[in-house]
């Protein structure tokens, strides 16, 4: 069935580091790809999502591109802030919604 | 406007209890769900509602779980009787889905987190 991937964690960087987690995905159609956030104590919270090949999604400083030909979706950051520290599922859908299993990042002033 | 409510947030029984969630989605969702999180996973569903109506149980099982939606709103998601591996986190999710496929966007609640000893 469809899946994802996600780098291993838990990541950890300095304020104003650049963050890349990696995600690959493995689907039989033509899937819509997300990033998913949980801050400490919070409930998953929808971060971006792309519908489509080439589509860049992007909210609060974070990218991701869908790229069809390496079958990825990697989240980036360019400088990140210590209200980043959470942990980052990447997901799919075709028609059901699959998670990967998270990345934990710790960002320290 | 208020999100996705879960209660308990965190219960500790023994093995054998019986044990409930509840669940009350945000206003006008039509599609509810149940997912099971186990530590360092992510979630997998457990159990899909469209209104009342349960689409997709597949992963529920059903020899000890049940869950009831019963007039489309709110739900409950229960465990009888429990066993060690059931201690998780508990997630309910709702959406405003056209049709039986997921859109992907939905919305969580906190958890409940059960602890089995």
């Amino acid at each position: 069935g469809d899946s994802v991937t996600q780098m291993e964690g838990p990541v950890t960087l300095s304020e104003e580091a650049f963050l890349t987690i990696n995600c690959t995905y493995t689907a039989t159609g033509y899937p819509s790809l997300f990033w998913y956030v949980q801050y400490p104590g919070e409930g998953l919270q929808l971060l971006l999502k792309a519908t489509k090949a080439d589509d860049k999604g992007s909210n609060k400083g974070f990218e991701a591109t869908y790229r069809k030909e390496t079958t990825s979706f990697h989240l980036e950051k360019g400088s990140v802030q210590v209200s980043d520290s959470a942990v980052y599922f990447c997901a799919l859908t075709d028609y059901k919604l699959s998670f990967g299993a998270g990345t934990t990042v710790t960002v320290r002033a | 406007e208020a999100g996705v409510v879960q209660s308990p947030r965190y219960k500790i029984i023994e093995k054998k209890q019986p044990v409930a969630f509840w669940c009350n989605p945000i206003s006008g969702h039509n599609t509810l769900y149940w997912y099971l999180q186990n530590l360092g996973q992510g979630p997998e569903l457990l159990i899909r509602y469209e209104n009342e109506e349960a689409v997709d149980d597949s992963q529920l099982p059903k020899d000890r779980f049940s869950a009831e939606r019963l007039k489309g709103v709110d739900s409950t998601l229960k465990i009888q009787p429990a066993e060690l591996g059931d201690s998780a986190v508990y997630l309910c999710a709702s959406s405003l889905e056209i049709g039986r496929y997921d859109t992907g966007e939905l919305f969580f609640g906190e958890g409940s987190r059960l602890t089995v000893l």
